[in-house]
């Protein structure tokens, strides 16, 4: 049972360059969430998905994509990096039911990334 | 909407001290109510939690309570040690379907021998 696993741990990315950062999660939970948090800053929602085929804009969406096309997968585009896209990424997941409501979240440990 | 406001940091104490982190929340309904910790180069982990008020959460020494006439659910531990050298994030998530998570800024506590 790994829990949710991030990829890659760094990247570098030029000014315009677009990548994909992948989350996995192997513990059936029907929600998935992209945060960035930023120095003195918290966490921010990106994006979230309530289900499988369902995804939902956050707080800051603007610069990102994402899909849910497997219960398990839960990527996070960015199509021209820019130097405000400089952060560390977290993507987590839950289950919520709407008899026991939302149970914690599950982090993965980060993805740090750079755009010069 | 619903928002988390939580006590500036960084928060600087000797060992043994007490500990006290503020949160105070804005929400409709009877949200849940979370305290989650980050240690330096990982992902952040559930500390604790409390689902309906005077729910009082604890873990590892930790102790929260779920105030609802005040909106508050602050943390407090009696005695902190190094290794509780960490970003401390208050949250909140409301009983409604299809919302997710919601974080406080985060506290920095810096604990010294």
């Amino acid at each position: 049972n790994a829990g949710v696993t991030q990829t890659p741990k760094f990247r570098i990315l030029k000014i315009g360059q677009s990548m994909t950062l992948q989350c996995t999660q192997d513990m059936n939970h029907n929600y998935m969430y992209w945060y960035r948090q930023d120095p003195g800053m918290g966490l921010k929602l990106i994006y979230y998905s309530v289900g499988a085929g369902i995804t939902d804009k956050g707080e800051v969406p603007n610069g990102y994509n994402v899909s849910r096309s497997t219960t398990e997968d839960f990527p996070l585009r960015l199509e021209l990096a820019a130097p405000s896209q400089t952060s560390v990424y977290f993507c987590a997941s839950s289950y919520h039911s709407s008899q026991q409501g939302g149970s914690p979240l599950h982090f993965g440990n980060g993805t740090r990334l750079t755009v010069t | 909407g619903n928002s988390v406001t939580q006590m500036e940091g960084p928060v600087t104490l000797s060992e043994e001290a007490f500990l006290t982190i503020n949160c105070t929340y804005t929400a409709t309904g009877y949200p849940s109510l979370f305290w989650y910790v980050q240690y330096p180069g990982e992902g952040l982990q559930l500390l604790l939690k409390a689902t309906k008020a005077d729910d009082k959460g604890s873990n590892k020494g930790f102790e929260a309570t779920y105030r609802k006439e005040t909106t508050s659910f602050h943390l407090e531990k009696g005695s902190v040690q190094v290794s509780d050298s960490a970003v401390y994030f208050c949250a909140l998530m409301s009983n409604q379907a299809g919302t997710a998570l919601i974080f406080g800024k985060g506290t920095t506590l810096s604990v010294s021998s």
